[in-house]
This record gives C-alpha cells, sequence and structure tokens, in this order.
C-alpha cells in the first residue's frame, strides 16, 4: 500500500477564496482522521469519520471549515471562505478498527492564505 | 477522556548524549501509549508503541520507552544521540475500550548539538 496520499502537498490561495484539501486512506483503514498543525497551538484534531460517518467535529474551528467523506477511500477537508489565520499544515490520519493499532499520517498540506 | 503533557518542548543534547523526553498521560482506563517523531517537512511517523505486556518497549532507530503505571508516565530515551535524531517528538494516547480517539500532547523538538 501507498500509505495516506494527501494532495496537494502545498497550496497558495488568496484570502476569501475556497481551498479543498483531499485524502486517500490506507485501504481497509476504518477510521478516518483530519489533524491542523500550527506552530502556535500544536496538533489539534478537527474531525474523524468511522466507516465515512463523521463521528465527533467538535475540533473544527467554525463554519468555514467542512468535511466530508464519501467513500472509504477519499475524504476533503473545504475551508470557505479562507483566512490568513487558517495557514498551517493540515494532516490527515488513517487506522484500522483495531484500538491498539497505530495512525498512519500522510506527508500534510502547507496551506497559506495571503 | 485522556490527556497527555511533553514536559520540555525543547530539549537540546551533545551528540553521543543520552536522550530523555518525558511524557504523562491521564486516562480513565488503561491505555494504549505511542511515540510518533517527526522530521521536517514530512507526516509523522511511528517510533514504538506499549499496548499490553511488556513494560519496556524497544522501537526503531535505538529508542526505546518505559511504561510505568505508578508514575503514569511513558517517558522516550535513547543512550547515544545522533544527529538525526534532531525532530519533533509526540506523545500519544489511546484508551484501550474499543474508543479510537488518538490524542497527542504538544510535542517536544529535540536538537542535537555537534
Amino acid at each position: 500500500d501507498a500509505g495516506v496520499i494527501q494532495s496537494p502537498r502545498h497550496e497558495v490561495t488568496e484570502m476569501g477564496q475556497e481551498v479543498t484539501l483531499r485524502c486517500k486512506p490506507i485501504s481497509g483503514h476504518d477510521y478516518l482522521f483530519w489533524y491542523r498543525q500550527t506552530m502556535m497551538r500544536g496538533l489539534e484534531l478537527l474531525i474523524y469519520f468511522n466507516n465515512n460517518v463523521p463521528i465527533d467535529d467538535s475540533g473544527m474551528p467554525e463554519d468555514r471549515f467542512s468535511a466530508k467523506m464519501p467513500n472509504a477511500s477519499f475524504s476533503t477537508l473545504k475551508i470557505q471562505p479562507s483566512e490568513p489565520r487558517d495557514s498551517a499544515v493540515y494532516f490527515c490520519a488513517s487506522r484500522n478498527r483495531v484500538p491498539n493499532t497505530e495512525a498512519f499520517f500522510g506527508q500534510g498540506t502547507r496551506l497559506t492564505v495571503v | 477522556a485522556q490527556s497527555v503533557t511533553q514536559l520540555g518542548s525543547h530539549v537540546s543534547v551533545s551528540e553521543g548524549a543520552l536522550v530523555l523526553l518525558r511524557c504523562n498521560y491521564s486516562s480513565s482506563v488503561p491505555p494504549y501509549l505511542f511515540w510518533y517523531v517527526q522530521y521536517p517537512n514530512q507526516g509523522l511517523q511511528l517510533l514504538l508503541k506499549y499496548t499490553t505486556g511488556a513494560t519496556l518497549v524497544k522501537g526503531i532507530n535505538g529508542f526505546e520507552a518505559e511504561f510505568k503505571k505508578s508514575e503514569t508516565s511513558f517517558h522516550l530515551t535513547k543512550p547515544s544521540a545522533h544527529m538525526s535524531d534532531a525532530a519533533e517528538y509526540f506523545c500519544a494516547v489511546t484508551p484501550n475500550n474499543a474508543g479510537n480517539m488518538l490524542t497527542f500532547g504538544g510535542g517536544t523538538r529535540l536538537m542535537v548539538k555537534p
């Protein structure tokens, strides 16, 4: 398996534009997580899915953020409209259903909003 | 609910010296514990994990960690630091009661001086 695949690796956009980040989890994994990493706040869990269903989105900062998982092999995180404070590295991770197994992370998307 | 505290956001050691990165956790049920490493511009990758059994666990690159229930700790050590160990290290916890929330500490940046 190629691991968790995120695209794009880098995104630069202007304030007010819509941004869509994409993630392909490892095949067979039941859980998918979206994290945001910044210098100030560290690694924050935004939302996670179990079998394509959102379970906990309490970490989503505000209504400008939305996430979907239309099928087991694809998820998106959308920011509309984007703001400079959304600049961060966004990670997707996936994990199988067994609790003692680790989460596998993608390489991340570095988002810069100017 | 669970939480993780990593004491020291920055640790600096000389090449060849002992590495000790501290992690304390709180969990309402017996935990599974993980250490991840993040190299610059990369995602997180697993160093080692504790699930059950032997409390001293060995990971990649010569790292090991010991689970001490009485101290609610899971400190990461390496006898002799190498320049290539410079990275950010994250401790994480998940409950062993089939919950799948992986909670991360704030991270410790390890610097290795020549």
